[in-house]
């Protein structure tokens, strides 16, 4: 258990319409990033939060969003939704900003989205 | 641009020989170098990280890696494998720096399986 959490663990929904992933980071952890998982496109960053401010982008699509609110926690927010966007979404959290360079990335176990 | 290739997509192996994974990368610097393994229904877990001095890293759960510059490498190795090692690993090089954050890029991974 790497104290990330991640809700909810799978998510069926239909195209067109709007969802909401949350994760919790471990505790004392200040970074927040999100990754997509495909079997096209292999694992992906999406984008990182720190202590409530985004910090690095990647392949984030306009229709995705996502916020770091103060108590930490992360929402990573997918709106009309494709076929395509059917993937496994990881959140991963560490302490410091560096992305992984100077500290470690915990991941948490996924949301598995399924958009039919 | 950063990238990282696994040459092989499926390893089998028999239970206690020993494994070598291959990872080579692509990257204009000093590179930062990480093995993550990610067991069934689970988010990935750090095996080990190459930053910068000794050239053979030691990581957790038995595993190594080995930074060779001249081959652009840093293959993953283990002695000795036990059938709780069947997963998906992954090689990320890290990583472009986006606002001060160095996040990873992952290649498409290796899944390993262990024969009895």
């Amino acid at each position: 258990d790497s104290g990330v959490t991640q809700t909810p663990k799978h998510l069926i929904t239909a195209t067109g319409q709007r969802v909401t992933l949350r994760c919790s980071p471990r505790s004392g952890d200040l970074s927040v990033y999100w990754y997509q998982q495909s079997l096209d496109q292999g694992l992906q960053f999406l984008i990182q939060y720190y202590n409530g401010e985004e910090r690095a982008k990647g392949n984030i699509l306009e229709r995705f969003s996502a916020q770091q609110f103060p108590d930490l926690h992360s929402e990573l927010n997918l709106s009309s939704l494709e076929l395509g966007d059917s993937a496994l979404y990881f959140c991963a959290s560490s302490v410091g900003g560096s992305g992984g360079r100077t500290d470690t990335q915990y991941f948490g176990p996924g949301t598995r989205l399924t958009v039919l | 641009a950063q990238s990282v290739t696994q040459p092989d997509i499926h390893i089998t192996v028999s239970e206690g020989a020993s494994l070598e994974l291959r990872c080579n990368y692509s990257y204009g610097a000093t590179p930062y170098l990480f093995w993550y393994v990610q067991s069934p229904g689970q988010g990935l877990q750090l095996l080990l990280k190459y930053f910068s001095g000794d050239t053979l890293v030691q990581g957790i759960k038995g595993f190594e890696a080995e930074f060779k510059r001249s081959q652009s490498s840093f293959n993953l190795r283990k002695p000795s494998v036990h059938w709780s090692d069947a997963a998906e690993y992954f090689c990320a090089v890290g990583g472009f720096p986006s606002g001060g954050s160095y996040i990873p890029t992952f290649g498409r991974g290796t899944s390993l399986i262990v024969h009895p």
